[in-house]
């Protein structure tokens, strides 16, 4: 039973540019939540998701990102027009319908904006 | 004061002796708890979950929740020096099972010498 997917595992970006992070949760799991951890700090809650539907996004900064979790496909968190102050480890985590609370992490996607 | 506080480490013991890890929270309705370990430059993973008052034991691990002194602790018996890692204390803080958003505390760095 595959786990949480997160691609690319390392993204670099120049200052401006776009960063696109995919996440597909575990199989059976429909519920999925994107985490950042920046360097010496600790993990931070962004976004929660359904199918079709975001249900909690509180920890999105207001401007440059956005998430989504379509009917087919991965989960997507978008960056756009990213800052040095963007770099940090994100992590995609899921948990099954039944259970919102057990969640599973992937292997994260390092960003590093140049 | 911060929502989730772990006691400040780092924590270094001896191959085969205890660790005790601790965490307290601020919000009293909060039903879920849990205990991630990561190791350096990789992701959380789920190793405890604990919803009720009381201990709940898996292998060498024993999490302890007192939901009327807001506290939950994590203690490894028999200490490896595998186990040598950051232990993530995670809380729900959405007074019920229903949301998925965790927060997460800053983490106690764990080092056990041979």
């Amino acid at each position: 039973n595959a786990g949480v997917m997160q691609n690319p595992r390392h993204l670099v970006r120049r200052r401006g540019q776009e960063a696109r992070l995919r996440c597909s949760p575990m199989k059976g799991h429909s519920h999925v939540y994107w985490y950042r951890q920046l360097p010496e700090e600790g993990l931070k809650f962004m976004v929660y998701l359904q199918k079709e539907n975001i249900i909690d996004e509180s920890g999105m900064p207001k401007e440059r990102f956005s998430a989504e979790f379509p009917k087919e496909g991965p989960s997507i968190l978008r960056i756009q027009q990213v800052v040095r102050g963007d770099s940090a480890a994100y992590f995609c985590a899921s948990s099954p319908p039944a259970a919102t609370y057990e969640q599973y992490f992937g292997p994260g996607t390092r960003l590093t904006v140049t | 004061q911060k929502e989730v506080e772990q006691n400040s480490g780092p924590l270094s013991v001896p191959e085969g002796a205890i660790a005790s890890l601790n965490c307290t929270y601020s919000d009293r309705v909060s039903q879920s708890f849990f205990w991630y370990r990561q190791y350096s430059g990789k992701s959380p993973e789920l190793i405890m979950s604990i919803y009720s008052n009381g201990d709940k034991e898996d292998g060498r691990f024993t999490a302890q929740l007192n939901k009327a002194s807001q506290y939950v602790s994590l203690l490894i018996r028999d200490s490896q020096p595998s186990d040598s890692a950051t232990y993530l204390c995670a809380v729900n803080m959405g007074g019920g099972t229903s949301y998925g958003k965790l927060t997460f505390g800053q983490g106690t760095i764990l080092t056990v010498h041979p």
